[in-house]
């Protein structure tokens, strides 16, 4: 079963504009994570935003954490045509140890240049 | 790119046969996960293997099994496949469990099944 839900499925926009997709889940986390997939292929780790964090930055990403609202965003800066991709949030339940990722739907990223 | 290789990379098998995929994990890491990712869908977890042993499993029937080798390979099997079974199979490996929690996952390439 998916766990998190991102919104919107699928956003185009211009190079050098910001991309914003948010995600939604149900469950108690640990640990919220986003990946990027290229093509339908392996899925590559972002960021992984603790359920003590509210928000986290790395290089032209910056990941933020409501754990009252269940939901998490994922903002790419300056977005370039290379960041075209699907991308998903992914949780790490806090019930249970050491085992799962549970992922959502994905969005898909178009970047036109 | 990960250091996680699977073989192979595409696959054609029929309804009722039987198929193994295989994974090498990242240098140093002993967890290894599968998920299964349909076409339009995020993975869905199929099981985890620590240490040689199965240390969780999802929502899929036993003819999904696996293994994994003292190298911390590791391999999928499923028997008796089904039209539904045709999708993107993922292995992902991590250095260890830590208590409470899944951290970064390193993912393979993927092997595409389909299922005719």
């Amino acid at each position: 079963s998916q766990q998190g839900e991102e919104d919107p499925q699928a956003l185009s926009i211009q190079e050098g504009e910001n991309a914003t997709m948010n995600c939604s889940y149900k469950t108690s986390i640990n640990n919220l994570q986003w990946y990027r997939q290229n093509s339908g292929r392996g899925l590559v780790h972002l960021i992984l935003i603790r359920s003590n964090e509210r928000e986290k930055h790395s290089g032209r990403l910056r990941v933020t954490l409501d754990t009252s609202k269940k939901s998490s965003s994922l903002l790419i800066t300056a977005s370039r045509a290379a960041d075209t991709a699907s991308y998903f949030c992914a949780t790490a339940s806090a019930n249970q140890a050491g085992t799962a990722l549970i992922f959502g739907k994905g969005t898909t990223l178009s970047v036109s240049s | 790119e990960t250091g996680v290789t699977q073989s192979p990379t595409h696959l054609i098998k029929t309804r009722g046969q039987q198929v193994t995929l295989r994974c090498s994990s990242q240098s140093g890491h002993n967890t290894v996960s599968w998920y299964q990712q349909a076409l339009g869908q995020g993975p869905q977890f199929i099981f985890q293997y620590y240490r040689e042993e199965e240390n969780g499993r999802g929502n899929f029937p036993p003819r999904f099994s696996g293994l994994q080798f003292p190298n911390y390979s590791s391999e999928l099997n499923v028997n008796a496949l089904e039209l539904d079974d045709s999708a993107l199979y993922l292995c992902a490996s991590s250095p260890r469990i830590s208590s409470g929690s899944v951290n970064e996952q390193f993912f393979g390439p993927g092997t595409r099944l389909t299922v005719l």
